[in-house]
Formats: structure tokens, C-alpha cells, sequence
């Protein structure tokens, strides 16, 4: 079966503090992976893709990176954190059906 | 950008009754896509609509994909307590690699 894991499950970090998030998948060879944020009240916003090793794309200006090493590891980052990083953090691949998506269990990150 | 909305934000029904929440994009859309988001919990794909009128039924939930493509509803018949939790619609974003725009979702609360 194809799995999606992330870690950690909840994060509370001090604003100027790096960030390194983790997504995994199993089950499945050169998934498209994203990078979704869900803040209150704000529902899900893409904020990165990738197609493959090293290839990354933004859809919004932020204040965070990804990153993605190998084919089944997709990485988020942040060199400093700020108040308005705080949210839940959404691993997903694309599914059987086109551009339906799967999604990891998320990381719940507080930035105070 | 492209934009989907979703109607109503917020839905207190009591246990029995039925709910609909209705999803508009500012584009003509492929595809829609609804998913599930319970309490604590992170989105699981339902459906996947592509053709102009169509309709389809899960169990108490019926979906239905608007004539031109831009908007799209969900209904569930008779709640039930396990329905609780957030409804996004979603569609493709027009960038690479399959994204999606998702709405900001309705939270349907039920009341015994």
C-alpha cells in the first residue's frame, strides 16, 4: 500500500528558530509531492511541488524552502521562523486519479 | 489567480437533518474534487467530478458538478454524527505538476 508519514506530529518552536520538516512516502516510485499549509480559517494552501529529485517549485513568496533528496523524501524548511509560520503542515502525492491528492497525516507546528 | 469559494463557512445542523455546502471557482474547472477533513484529522479524498451536469451518489452524499463547470455542491442526506468534521472542494490550479486550489472548507457541526 502506498504510505505517507511526516515528522514530527507537532512542533512548537520560538520565532528566529530553523525549522526541518519530513515527508516520506512508501509504496510508490516517482510520486509529484507537495507541500500544503493550513492555517485557521484559511483552508489549504499549496506552497511547494516537486516532480522529481531536485526539482522544486514555488507557488507562493515565503519565508520557507523545500527540498526534496530523494525520490520518496520531501523536505521543508526555514532558516528563521516567524509568528505567522504557525499551522498545519500537509505532506501529499498525487493519487490514481490525476490530481487527486493523498495526504500525510500532517505536522502541527506552534511558533511562538 | 484563480479562486474557489465555498458557501457556508460554518453549518450547525441537528442529527437527522440534511446539509449542503455549495463550491464556486472564478474559472472553469477540469475537474472538482471534494474531500474530508474530520476533527485533529488531515483531508481524505471523496470524489472526483469531470463532466458538465454530472452526478454522483456515495451513501447518503450526493455530488453534483454544475452545467459550466465552475461550481459544484454536496449534499448529505439525513446526518449523522460520524459526518462531522470539514468539507473542501478543490480544484486544479492551473500550475505544474497537478496542484490543487482547495476552498477554505465548511465545518459542519452536528447536534444530537
Amino acid at each position: 500500500s502506498q504510505t505517507i508519514h511526516q515528522w514530527p506530529a507537532t512542533l512548537v518552536q520560538p520565532v528566529g528558530s530553523p525549522l526541518s520538516l519530513e515527508c516520506t512516502v512508501e509504496g510508490t516510485s516517482n510520486p509529484n509531492l507537495y507541500w500544503y499549509r493550513q492555517a485557521a480559517g484559511r483552508g489549504l494552501q499549496l506552497l511547494f511541488y516537486s516532480v522529481g529529485i531536485g526539482q522544486i517549485s514555488s507557488e507562493v513568496p515565503q519565508n520557507l524552502s523545500a527540498s526534496r533528496p530523494q525520490d520518496r523524501q520531501f523536505i521543508l524548511s526555514s532558516k528563521k521562523l516567524l509568528l505567522s509560520d504557525s499551522g498545519f503542515y500537509l505532506c501529499a502525492r498525487n493519487g490514481g486519479q490525476g490530481d487527486t491528492q493523498y495526504f500525510g497525516p500532517g505536522t502541527r507546528l506552534t511558533v511562538l | 489567480g484563480q479562486q474557489v469559494m465555498q458557501i457556508p463557512q460554518y453549518q450547525h445542523v441537528q442529527e437527522g437533518e440534511d446539509f449542503t455546502t455549495y463550491c464556486n471557482s472564478s474559472t472553469t474547472l477540469s475537474n472538482i474534487q471534494w474531500y474530508k477533513q474530520r476533527p485533529g484529522g488531515h483531508p481524505v479524498f471523496l470524489i472526483q467530478l469531470v463532466k458538465s451536469g454530472e452526478v454522483k451518489k456515495q451513501k447518503r452524499l450526493t455530488f453534483q458538478f454544475g452545467e459550466a463547470k465552475k461550481n459544484s455542491s454536496l449534499h448529505i442526506t439525513a446526518t449523522q454524527t460520524t459526518d462531522v468534521g470539514t468539507y473542501f472542494c478543490a480544484g486544479p490550479s492551473g500550475g505544474g505538476a497537478d496542484g490543487l486550489t482547495f476552498g477554505k472548507g465548511t465545518h459542519l457541526i452536528i447536534q444530537p
